[in-house]
This record gives structure tokens, sequence and C-alpha cells, in this order.
């Protein structure tokens, strides 16, 4: 499997603060998935976002925002004025066609700690 | 909006016994997914299911064995349970519509099993 890194395994800031999770991928196809999912203590995997390889048009959803670039083979995840909630693990992931069923493969997880 | 039904959401077993964990997926998703999270780690792709064929199959030990009935629910069995088999094990499915879906993979909120 093609593999997604996220090379922060940890990040703190204070409530109100800016946050960008950094996701980078390996890929060999044209065609791929790209996910992020948001995982809080009670362990559930929240799906937040879906990207195509194909549409490199950056999403805004509320306080969220997502960066894909393909030249850089990243897709970048920023929360805007963090909240308390946001405290979570957060995992990247991409789906191949080639991969039988789609499945996904996920990055080892960035803990999004927020402090009051 | 309905979603994957996993039961049940704690179990804890001996070491040697076999346990079972089942999955209702989301109505008209075809494609199951089952999913093994450890302690600190990643989900790990364990085994799939497209309309109740088994379609792939990823790092799952010869004593876990899986199925997707009529019905499409699907069971994870797992025999001969070992204290490293301690982990959340997931569920997840896809929806049949890939078209608006793009192979969005929407997970339950897994299984927690403890093996002692």
């Amino acid at each position: 499997a093609q593999k997604v890194t996220q090379a922060q395994t940890e990040i703190s800031v204070v409530e109100k603060e800016d946050v960008t999770l950094d996701c980078v991928y390996e890929t060999r196809d044209t065609t791929y998935y790209l996910f992020w999912y948001k995982q809080p203590p009670s362990g559930e995997l929240v799906f937040l976002i879906r990207r195509n390889s194909f549409d490199e048009q950056n999403e805004i959803s509320g306080r969220y925002s997502w960066n894909f670039q393909k030249s850089t083979s990243s897709f970048n995840f920023t929360i805007t004025a963090s909240q308390v909630v946001d405290s979570a693990v957060y995992f990247c992931a991409r789906s191949d066609p080639g991969a039988g069923s789609y499945q996904l493969t996920f990055g080892k997880g960035t803990k999004l700690s927020v402090i009051p | 909006a309905a979603g994957v039904i996993q039961s049940p959401r704690h179990l804890i077993k001996e070491k040697r016994e076999t346990a079972t964990l089942k999955c209702y997926p989301i109505p008209r998703h075809d494609t199951v997914y089952w999913y093994q999270q450890g302690p600190g780690q990643d989900p790990q792709f364990l085994i799939s299911f497209y309309e109740k064929m088994q379609s792939d199959k990823g790092s799952i030990p010869d004593r876990f064995s899986a199925q997707q009935f009529s019905d499409y629910h699907s069971e994870l069995n797992m025999s001969s349970l070992e204290l490293g088999d301690s982990a959340l094990y997931f569920c997840a499915s896809r929806p049949r519509d890939r078209a608006n879906s793009g192979n969005t993979i929407y997970f339950g909120e897994g299984s927690w099993l403890t093996v002692v």
C-alpha cells in the first residue's frame, strides 16, 4: 500500500489559535482519494472530508479548511480559532482503485490537544 | 441518518476464548470493511466484502474469519484469542452510489475487545 505520512505526532495549541495538520502521501496512480477522519477520546472515527485526485479545489467548512496540492503530494488540514472540542486524533487516509475494494490506508495520526 | 451499527460495544474475553463481533452497515451500502486499531495505533485493514463476497484481505490473522450474510450484516469471528488481540475493532461500509459518495467509507463506533 502506498504510504500516508503525518509527521506531527502531537500538537498542543491554546484555544482560539489556528492549527495546521500536515499530511503527505505517496502516489503512483493518477486516480486516488484522500480523506481526513477525526477520532475523539470516545473512540469513534468521524469522516470529515474526501478529496478526489482530479479535484484540487480547496475547501472550507466552517472553521475547517483543507489545502490539497498535487505538486507536493500534500493534503493539509487547518482548524481556525480552535476549540477544546477539537481535541482529538486526526487521521489522514487514502484509497486507491488498485487496492481491491478501495480500503483505506491511514497515516499514524496527529493528536491535537486544545488547551483552554 | 442511519450509521454503521456494531455490537457489542465492549467485550472482555480470556486468552484462548472465542469472540464474535457483529456489524450492520448503512442501508444501500454494498461494501463492508473490518479494521483493527491497537492502542495508540492507526486502524489496520483486516478484510472486506463486496455484495456478500470476500473482496480483499489485509493483515487478518488465520485465527480470525469473517463473513457477510444475505441481509448484508457481517460478523468477525476471532478464535484462540491472544493478549495482543486487545484492540478497537471497526466495521465500516461504503455506499453503492459511487457517483455521489466518491468511495467515502463510513465507520461504526467500534467494538472494544479486551483479552485478559
